[in-house]
């Protein structure tokens, strides 16, 4: 398996109700970040966290990490039409010298509907 | 706008014909990024460029060629393709590869189909 895995693949809600995404990873990290995509469109960042954090919130975002078990989880609240679309999480893994010099590992993503 | 911008939006190629894929960001970063993404597979991560010098190939196939003759300016120059090279070509940005904690800027990507 992979560094990042997110966990469910496809999430279909109502509008108006919460959207929980959640991501596992396998090494330590620098920091974890979550971005979005649309339909065949490239990817917009959400959001950063970074490893002595614990809990970050961004609008109607909110995201945990959780270090001793490798995993962190997205939560959208309130959540409306246009945020359809499919979220990834991203690890930026310490190479020597403690930079990843940008690599980041993405996962596969959650395709995240939301029915008006 | 994310402040990337990528042409073409969409290309067909034979498997003989040579092409390019541009990228350029208005966003004063130091730090240019090619990533492939296929139906089903995660987004690859190919070329990294930091101040314009290359530092990650990720075992990247000679067929793609990558030049960086500036911070704001990224080409793939693509040869000799295979119809498994089909897939979105994403370019993205960001302040210093080697400085940690900086988001990445995503194009909105190039649709490459090779026959």
């Amino acid at each position: 398996s992979q560094q990042g895995e997110e966990d469910p693949q496809a999430l279909s809600i109502q509008e108006g109700e919460n959207a929980t995404m959640n991501c596992s990873y396998k090494t330590s990290i620098n920091n974890l970040q979550w971005y979005r995509q649309n339909s065949g469109r490239g990817l917009v960042h959400l959001i950063l966290i970074r490893s002595n954090e614990r809990e970050k919130h961004s609008g109607r975002l909110r995201v945990t990490l959780d270090t001793s078990k490798k995993s962190s989880s997205l939560l959208i609240t309130a959540s409306r039409a246009a945020d359809t679309a499919s979220y990834f999480c991203a690890t930026d893994v310490p190479g020597a010298g403690g930079t990843s010099y940008g690599k980041l590992t993405f996962g596969q993503g959650t395709i995240l509907t939301v029915h008006p | 706008e994310t402040g990337v911008t990528q042409t073409p939006r969409h290309l067909v190629m034979g498997m003989t014909n040579k092409k390019s894929l541009k990228c350029e960001q208005h966003l004063g970063h130091n730090a240019m990024y090619w990533y492939k993404q296929s139906a089903k597979k995660p987004l690859e991560l190919m070329f990294v460029y930091n101040f314009k010098e290359q530092t990650e190939n990720n075992s990247v196939p000679s067929r793609f060629s990558p030049e960086c003759p500036n911070s704001s300016h990224l080409f793939l120059h693509l040869h000799t393709l295979q119809p498994e090279d089909s897939a979105l070509y994403l370019c993205a940005s960001s302040q210093d590869a080697r400085t940690v904690g900086y988001e990445q800027y995503f194009g909105p990507g190039t649709r490459l189909t090779v026959t």
